[in-house]
């Protein structure tokens, strides 16, 4: 059974940093390239980032790029995203997602239950 | 970067009702669209894929159809489970975007 457990959601002012960890499970983890997605309250869902199998290619959304990184431990099965210079607009829940298919980007087929990042003072 | 624009916002309907919903892509995605699920204070879930392949385990009663830049999706009869909120997703570039997603609400 896939499982994503994502961890590290908190409060945090602006201008602050978090990183938030995501331990995968249940598939082989180094054939996916894995994704963030977020979810402002009440709002849609926006993709975040995405890491290839081997972390050495990141893609980021233009509202994070130059703050937000993304990276990847195989040996530990768990993608990272490191956030600095949080905004007001960051508040969201981040859902780790696994990309649909080995490889490549795709869709996203198992997502894990979410963790909330509110930046406020 | 594409834009999907996804209606309606809102729809209203009533257990066994046919419903449908459309995205509409800015440039051609050939079939690499996708359409998710959510209910309040879940992850979403995946329905269908490549515009028109059922995920394991969806009901026959959901289907998706299109190709380009124009997709649907239907449930040919609404069940009270599916009382949700849906989205869909392109993926045809690494910059995957979203619908703005469709509320089904009881009508």
């Amino acid at each position: 059974e896939v499982q994503l457990l994502e961890s590290g959601g908190d409060l945090v002012q602006p201008g602050g940093s978090l990183r938030l960890s995501c331990a995968a499970s249940g598939f082989t983890f180094t054939s996916h390239a894995m994704t963030w997605v977020r979810q402002a309250p009440g709002k849609g869902l926006e993709w975040v980032s995405t890491v290839s199998v081997n972390g050495g290619t990141t893609y980021y959304a233009d509202s994070v790029k130059g703050r937000f990184t993304i990276s990847r431990d195989n040996s530990k099965n768990t993608q990272y995203l490191q956030m600095n210079g949080l905004r007001t607009d960051d508040t969201a829940v981040y859902y780790c997602v696994k990309e649909g298919l080995p490889g490549g980007i795709y869709y996203f087929d198992y997502w894990g239950q979410g963790t909330l990042v509110t930046v406020s003072s | 970067d594409i834009q999907m624009t996804q209606f309606p916002s809102t729809l209203s309907a009533s257990v066994g009702d046919r419903v449908t919903i459309t995205c509409r892509a800015s440039q051609s995605i050939s079939s690499w669209l996708a359409w998710y699920q959510q209910k309040p204070g879940k992850a979403p879930k995946v329905l269908i894929y490549k515009a028109s392949s059922l995920d394991s385990g969806v009901p026959s009663r959901f289907s998706g159809s299109g190709s380009g830049t124009e997709f649907t999706l239907t449930i040919s009869s609404l069940q009270p489970d599916d009382f949700a909120t849906y989205y869909c997703l392109q993926y045809n570039s690494y910059s995957r975007t979203f619908g703005q997603g469709t509320k089904v609400e009881i009508k």
